[in-house]
């Protein structure tokens, strides 16, 4: 059976620092894995999409890693701002149609000033 | 554009009542998505549809559930009659290819429906 498993399940970190987010799957045969922030009330965002052969992408102060060996994820956030404030779901497809996603619970991460 | 638009955003209702949530996609976009999502399960696909038809409903719950695509512009959710068990938030979500390979699933701002 297809799992997305993320860790932690929440997280409180001092504003300016760093932290990583971590996510584990069984999902099979891999297709991509994506980063989604969820802000309070709204509906998830994209923040990276990451294939079998890409091991590291940034976008901003957010860096998705991606080791397809060892099946796992993470997502590292450096300095932290306030609005950094959020979920963050790690979504991976299987090979197949549009409806071969396996979605994590996401960790709900907290920034205190 | 204004990005997927859902209303209404929250709803109230009562057990045994009908309940319809509405959406529009981004336009061009050729998939639609609805999404359960509730702090237990987390989000959960329901129903996809590809160019107004639906193409897996196998994530909808039960037969209380059914939703339709009449046009590319809107899409509605339905619940009928609706249990307290039903409460979490909604999602659509659009997208201009697959959506799950390489293009990017657009959500909308949820309704929050609330079953008491």
């Amino acid at each position: 059976k297809n799992q997305v498993e993320q860790s932690p399940q929440s997280l409180i970190i001092l504003e300016g620092k760093n932290c990583t987010l971590q996510c584990n799957y069984t999902v099979s045969p891999f297709s991509n894995l994506r980063w989604y922030k969820q802000d309070t009330g709204r509906g998830p965002v994209s923040l990276t999409i990451m294939t079998f052969s890409e091991n590291t992408k940034s976008n901003g102060r957010y860096t998705a890693t991606l080791d397809a060996d060892t099946k796992q994820s993470s997502l590292h956030i450096t300095a932290s701002q306030l609005s950094d404030s959020a979920s963050y779901i790690c979504v991976v497809r299987a090979g197949g149609g549009a409806d071969g996603l396996t979605f994590g619970k996401g960790t709900h991460l907290i920034i205190q000033p | 554009d204004a990005g997927v638009i859902q209303s209404p955003r929250h709803e109230v209702t009562e057990m045994g009542q009908e309940v319809t949530l509405r959406c529009k996609p981004i336009s061009g976009h050729d998939y639609l998505f609805w999404y359960r999502q509730t702090m237990m399960r987390g989000l959960e696909l329901l129903i996809y549809f590809n160019n107004n038809v639906p193409i897996d409903d196998s994530g909808m719950p039960e037969d209380r559930f059914s939703a339709k695509m009449p046009n590319a512009s809107f899409s509605t959710l339905k619940i009928q009659p609706s249990e307290p068990r039903d409460s979490a938030v909604y999602f659509c979500a659009s997208s201009q290819t697959s959506g799950t390979g390489s293009g990017e699933q657009f959500f909308g701002p949820g309704t929050r429906l609330t079953v008491l």
